[in-house]
Protein backbone atom coordinates (compact mmCIF):
# COMPACT_ATOMS: atom_id res chain seq x y z
CA UNK A 1 0.00 0.00 0.00
CA UNK A 2 1.90 3.24 -1.16
CA UNK A 3 -0.54 5.50 0.63
CA UNK A 4 0.00 9.19 -0.65
CA UNK A 5 2.82 9.97 -3.66
CA UNK A 6 4.46 13.03 -4.38
CA UNK A 7 6.66 13.52 -7.50
CA UNK A 8 9.01 14.48 -8.04
CA UNK A 9 11.20 14.94 -4.59
CA UNK A 10 13.13 17.99 -6.02
CA UNK A 11 12.98 20.27 -8.35
CA UNK A 12 14.81 23.52 -9.34
CA UNK A 13 12.91 26.24 -11.90
CA UNK A 14 13.76 29.12 -13.35
CA UNK A 15 11.40 32.25 -12.70
CA UNK A 16 8.52 32.52 -15.23
CA UNK A 17 8.34 28.49 -15.72
CA UNK A 18 5.98 26.82 -15.38
CA UNK A 19 5.52 23.02 -13.69
CA UNK A 20 3.10 20.25 -12.14
CA UNK A 21 3.43 18.85 -9.03
CA UNK A 22 1.87 15.14 -8.85
CA UNK A 23 0.31 13.48 -6.29
CA UNK A 24 -1.93 10.41 -6.23
CA UNK A 25 -2.98 8.11 -3.29
CA UNK A 26 -4.41 4.94 -3.22
CA UNK A 27 -6.57 4.77 -0.34
CA UNK A 28 -9.72 6.04 -2.43
CA UNK A 29 -9.94 9.46 0.01
CA UNK A 30 -12.37 11.72 -0.52
CA UNK A 31 -10.12 14.31 0.46
CA UNK A 32 -7.01 15.76 -0.65
CA UNK A 33 -5.22 18.83 0.05
CA UNK A 34 -1.88 20.48 -0.39
CA UNK A 35 0.15 22.60 1.79
CA UNK A 36 2.98 24.69 1.96
CA UNK A 37 5.79 25.08 4.26
CA UNK A 38 8.61 27.67 5.09
CA UNK A 39 10.26 27.73 8.36
CA UNK A 40 8.67 29.46 11.40
CA UNK A 41 5.06 29.22 9.51
CA UNK A 42 4.13 25.45 9.81
CA UNK A 43 1.63 23.97 6.94
CA UNK A 44 0.11 26.74 5.20
CA UNK A 45 -3.32 25.44 2.86
CA UNK A 46 -2.54 26.20 -0.36
CA UNK A 47 -6.10 24.26 -2.28
CA UNK A 48 -8.03 21.32 -1.30
CA UNK A 49 -10.55 19.16 -2.97
CA UNK A 50 -13.77 17.00 -1.20
CA UNK A 51 -13.72 14.78 -4.13
CA UNK A 52 -13.43 14.83 -7.81
CA UNK A 53 -14.77 18.21 -10.04
CA UNK A 54 -15.06 19.38 -6.84
CA UNK A 55 -11.90 22.11 -5.47
CA UNK A 56 -11.40 25.31 -2.83
CA UNK A 57 -8.98 27.58 -2.26
CA UNK A 58 -6.93 27.64 0.94
CA UNK A 59 -5.30 29.86 2.34
CA UNK A 60 -2.39 31.07 0.16
CA UNK A 61 -4.54 29.94 -2.65
CA UNK A 62 -2.34 33.03 -5.52
CA UNK A 63 0.12 31.51 -8.33
CA UNK A 64 -1.22 27.86 -7.97
CA UNK A 65 -3.99 25.98 -9.53
CA UNK A 66 -5.28 22.73 -9.19
CA UNK A 67 -7.99 20.37 -10.28
CA UNK A 68 -9.48 17.02 -9.72
CA UNK A 69 -10.54 14.99 -11.91
CA UNK A 70 -10.08 11.34 -9.95
CA UNK A 71 -10.32 10.75 -6.68
CA UNK A 72 -6.91 9.52 -6.89
CA UNK A 73 -5.09 12.03 -8.25
CA UNK A 74 -4.71 15.92 -7.19
CA UNK A 75 -1.85 17.57 -9.06
CA UNK A 76 -0.48 20.89 -7.99
CA UNK A 77 0.15 23.71 -11.05
CA UNK A 78 2.07 26.54 -10.76
CA UNK A 79 1.73 28.53 -13.76
CA UNK A 80 4.79 31.18 -13.77
CA UNK A 81 7.20 30.26 -10.97
CA UNK A 82 8.22 33.12 -8.91
CA UNK A 83 11.17 33.13 -5.89
CA UNK A 84 8.55 33.45 -2.76
CA UNK A 85 7.24 30.09 -4.55
CA UNK A 86 10.59 28.16 -3.10
CA UNK A 87 8.80 25.88 -0.27
CA UNK A 88 8.74 22.60 0.41
CA UNK A 89 5.46 21.26 -0.71
CA UNK A 90 2.95 18.47 1.33
CA UNK A 91 -0.32 16.79 -0.52
CA UNK A 92 -2.00 15.09 2.41
CA UNK A 93 -5.28 12.59 1.90
CA UNK A 94 -8.17 12.00 4.40
CA UNK A 95 -11.36 9.61 4.32
CA UNK A 96 -13.85 12.27 5.34
CA UNK A 97 -14.01 15.13 8.59
CA UNK A 98 -12.12 14.74 11.71
CA UNK A 99 -10.26 11.09 10.47
CA UNK A 100 -6.46 11.14 9.94
CA UNK A 101 -4.70 12.75 7.35
CA UNK A 102 -1.98 10.91 5.21
CA UNK A 103 0.70 13.20 3.85
CA UNK A 104 3.23 12.50 1.21
CA UNK A 105 7.18 13.23 1.73
CA UNK A 106 7.30 16.25 -0.13
CA UNK A 107 8.29 18.23 -2.83
CA UNK A 108 11.39 20.51 -2.50
CA UNK A 109 10.87 23.41 -5.06
CA UNK A 110 13.76 26.09 -5.29
CA UNK A 111 12.58 29.19 -7.74
CA UNK A 112 15.83 30.79 -8.99
CA UNK B 1 -9.04 35.30 12.66
CA UNK B 2 -9.53 31.26 13.53
CA UNK B 3 -5.80 30.01 14.26
CA UNK B 4 -3.43 27.83 15.97
CA UNK B 5 -0.59 29.04 17.89
CA UNK B 6 2.61 27.15 19.41
CA UNK B 7 4.13 29.51 21.60
CA UNK B 8 7.14 27.74 21.77
CA UNK B 9 9.53 27.49 18.45
CA UNK B 10 12.13 25.11 19.93
CA UNK B 11 11.95 23.45 22.71
CA UNK B 12 15.54 21.47 23.93
CA UNK B 13 15.21 18.53 27.11
CA UNK B 14 17.09 15.78 28.31
CA UNK B 15 17.09 12.51 27.77
CA UNK B 16 14.25 11.02 30.43
CA UNK B 17 12.44 14.31 31.13
CA UNK B 18 9.41 15.16 30.64
CA UNK B 19 7.59 16.96 27.85
CA UNK B 20 5.40 19.42 27.62
CA UNK B 21 4.15 20.99 24.57
CA UNK B 22 1.71 23.90 24.17
CA UNK B 23 -1.20 24.46 21.48
CA UNK B 24 -3.65 26.93 22.18
CA UNK B 25 -6.78 27.81 19.33
CA UNK B 26 -8.88 30.01 18.78
CA UNK B 27 -12.12 29.12 17.21
CA UNK B 28 -16.01 29.60 17.96
CA UNK B 29 -16.27 25.89 18.81
CA UNK B 30 -14.66 22.81 19.76
CA UNK B 31 -13.07 21.99 16.33
CA UNK B 32 -11.25 18.74 15.76
CA UNK B 33 -7.84 18.55 17.25
CA UNK B 34 -4.50 16.85 16.27
CA UNK B 35 -0.68 16.57 16.96
CA UNK B 36 1.14 15.60 14.43
CA UNK B 37 5.24 15.03 14.18
CA UNK B 38 7.47 15.70 11.47
CA UNK B 39 11.49 13.92 11.27
CA UNK B 40 14.09 15.44 9.08
CA UNK B 41 12.98 15.22 5.82
CA UNK B 42 10.42 13.61 6.06
CA UNK B 43 6.03 14.32 5.93
CA UNK B 44 4.09 14.20 9.29
CA UNK B 45 2.80 11.37 11.04
CA UNK B 46 -0.09 11.45 13.40
CA UNK B 47 0.47 11.24 16.67
CA UNK B 48 -2.91 11.44 18.64
CA UNK B 49 -6.52 12.97 17.84
CA UNK B 50 -9.44 14.76 20.25
CA UNK B 51 -13.05 14.98 18.88
CA UNK B 52 -15.02 14.63 22.26
CA UNK B 53 -15.61 12.72 25.39
CA UNK B 54 -12.46 12.32 27.69
CA UNK B 55 -10.49 15.74 27.28
CA UNK B 56 -7.40 13.63 27.96
CA UNK B 57 -6.10 11.05 24.33
CA UNK B 58 -3.70 8.72 24.39
CA UNK B 59 -1.48 8.47 21.23
CA UNK B 60 1.28 6.43 19.56
CA UNK B 61 4.84 6.67 20.98
CA UNK B 62 3.86 7.36 25.01
CA UNK B 63 2.45 10.76 24.26
CA UNK B 64 -0.89 12.04 25.28
CA UNK B 65 -2.84 15.36 25.19
CA UNK B 66 -5.09 17.29 26.98
CA UNK B 67 -8.00 19.07 25.86
CA UNK B 68 -8.82 21.60 28.12
CA UNK B 69 -12.03 23.80 26.99
CA UNK B 70 -11.75 26.57 29.26
CA UNK B 71 -8.72 27.85 28.34
CA UNK B 72 -8.82 26.39 24.14
CA UNK B 73 -5.56 24.48 24.65
CA UNK B 74 -4.26 20.89 24.11
CA UNK B 75 -1.08 20.61 24.73
CA UNK B 76 1.22 17.65 24.47
CA UNK B 77 2.85 15.81 26.99
CA UNK B 78 5.30 12.98 27.09
CA UNK B 79 6.44 11.67 30.41
CA UNK B 80 9.77 10.78 29.46
CA UNK B 81 11.63 11.69 26.31
CA UNK B 82 13.66 9.42 24.36
CA UNK B 83 16.39 10.86 22.05
CA UNK B 84 13.96 9.16 18.90
CA UNK B 85 11.54 11.52 19.79
CA UNK B 86 13.82 14.85 18.14
CA UNK B 87 11.45 16.30 15.56
CA UNK B 88 9.69 19.03 14.83
CA UNK B 89 5.96 18.33 16.37
CA UNK B 90 2.47 20.34 15.03
CA UNK B 91 -0.56 21.12 16.38
CA UNK B 92 -3.71 21.13 13.86
CA UNK B 93 -7.36 21.57 13.85
CA UNK B 94 -9.56 20.89 11.58
CA UNK B 95 -13.11 23.57 12.16
CA UNK B 96 -16.17 21.18 11.83
CA UNK B 97 -17.50 22.09 8.00
CA UNK B 98 -14.11 23.23 7.33
CA UNK B 99 -12.65 20.06 5.68
CA UNK B 100 -9.26 20.93 5.75
CA UNK B 101 -6.63 21.33 8.66
CA UNK B 102 -4.72 24.27 10.02
CA UNK B 103 -1.38 23.99 11.71
CA UNK B 104 0.39 25.72 14.03
CA UNK B 105 3.70 27.43 13.37
CA UNK B 106 5.52 24.68 15.04
CA UNK B 107 7.68 23.38 17.80
CA UNK B 108 11.19 21.89 17.66
CA UNK B 109 12.44 19.41 20.26
CA UNK B 110 15.96 18.44 20.45
CA UNK B 111 16.52 15.76 23.00
CA UNK B 112 20.04 16.00 24.83
CA UNK B 113 21.96 12.89 25.68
Amino acid sequence: NAGVTQTPKFQVLKTGQSMTLQCAQDMNHEYMSWYRQDPGMGLRLIHYSVGAGITDQGEVPNGYNVSRSTTEDFPLRLLSAAPSQTSVYFCASWRGEGTEAFFGQGTRLTVV
Amino acid sequence: AQSVTQPDIHITVSEGASLELRCNYSYGATPYLFWYVQSPGQGLQLLLKYFSGDTLVQGIKGFEAEFKRSQSSFNLRKPSVHWSDAAEYFCAVEKTGRRALTFGSGTRLQVQP
